[in-house]
């Protein structure tokens, strides 16, 4: 299987800071990456499919990069909406795993 | 409105049974992949298996093969998870997901995420 890790586990910010959440594949998937945020007592909402593509209706604000083994999530200004909890996820090989999460929190 | 809607959760014993649903609208749903995922109180997410289309495939995660079938019934709209043998860690709130292919790379590749998903069904274990 593949494994997914991501940091950090928790991360504090401002209104306005500009964020990045990592994360790693054991093995390479290429771009088959997803993003997913997840408030408390919701179900995940995606945000970002293929590594970088950003889905229709998600703020511009996030982006996303990497191929490979590594990735990266990246909020440009950390608005009150997003303090949230994020996760990646690897579509390359079933089973589809997902990373144990970033924590955003407001500092 | 496209939803997804999942019931049949509860409380049960260890080594007990369990059939949770998820209904589906809004969208031709006989021709998504579907999936579960599951998620333990203050966890992160764990995927749980899917099921093709046609229900010909279906994949799970280690901790439930030979325990778990996902199943579909495209005349209803419906998707179901059988949980026997269930244990104290399966104890968590169960999502249904609809998983959509999309094109990158100027379609060369298509990648899978869970575009829509439901609002979860708790499932407890124990005694």
């Amino acid at each position: 299987d593949i494994q997914m890790t991501q940091s950090p586990s928790s991360l504090s910010a401002s209104v306005g800071d500009r964020v990045t959440f990592a994360c790693r594949a054991s093995h390479s998937i290429s771009t088959y990456l997803n993003w997913y945020q997840q408030k408390p007592g919701k179900a995940p909402k995606l945000l970002i499919y293929g590594a970088s593509s950003l889905l229709s209706g998600v703020p511009s604000r996030f982006s996303g990069s990497g191929s490979g083994t590594d990735f990266t999530l990246t909020i440009s200004s950390v608005q009150p909406e997003d303090f949230a909890s994020y996760y990646c996820q690897q579509s390359h090989t079933t089973p589809r795993t997902f990373g144990q999460g970033t924590r955003l929190e407001i500092k | 409105e496209v939803q997804l809607v999942e019931s049949g959760g509860g409380l049960v014993q260890p080594g007990g049974s369990l059939r949770l649903s998820c209904a589906a609208s809004g969208f031709t749903f006989s021709t998504y992949w579907m999936s579960w995922v599951r998620q333990a109180p203050g966890k992160g997410l764990e995927w749980v298996a899917n099921i093709k289309q046609d229900g010909s495939e279906k994949y799970y995660v280690d901790s439930v093969r030979g325990r778990f079938t996902v199943s579909r019934d495209n005349a209803k709209n419906s998707l179901f998870l059988q949980m026997n043998g269930l244990r104290a860690e399966d104890t968590a709130i169960y999502y249904c997901a609809r998983s959509f292919g999309y094109c990158i790379n100027g379609c060369y590749s298509v990648v899978f995420a869970l575009d829509v998903w439901g609002q979860g069904t708790t499932v407890t274990v124990s005694s």
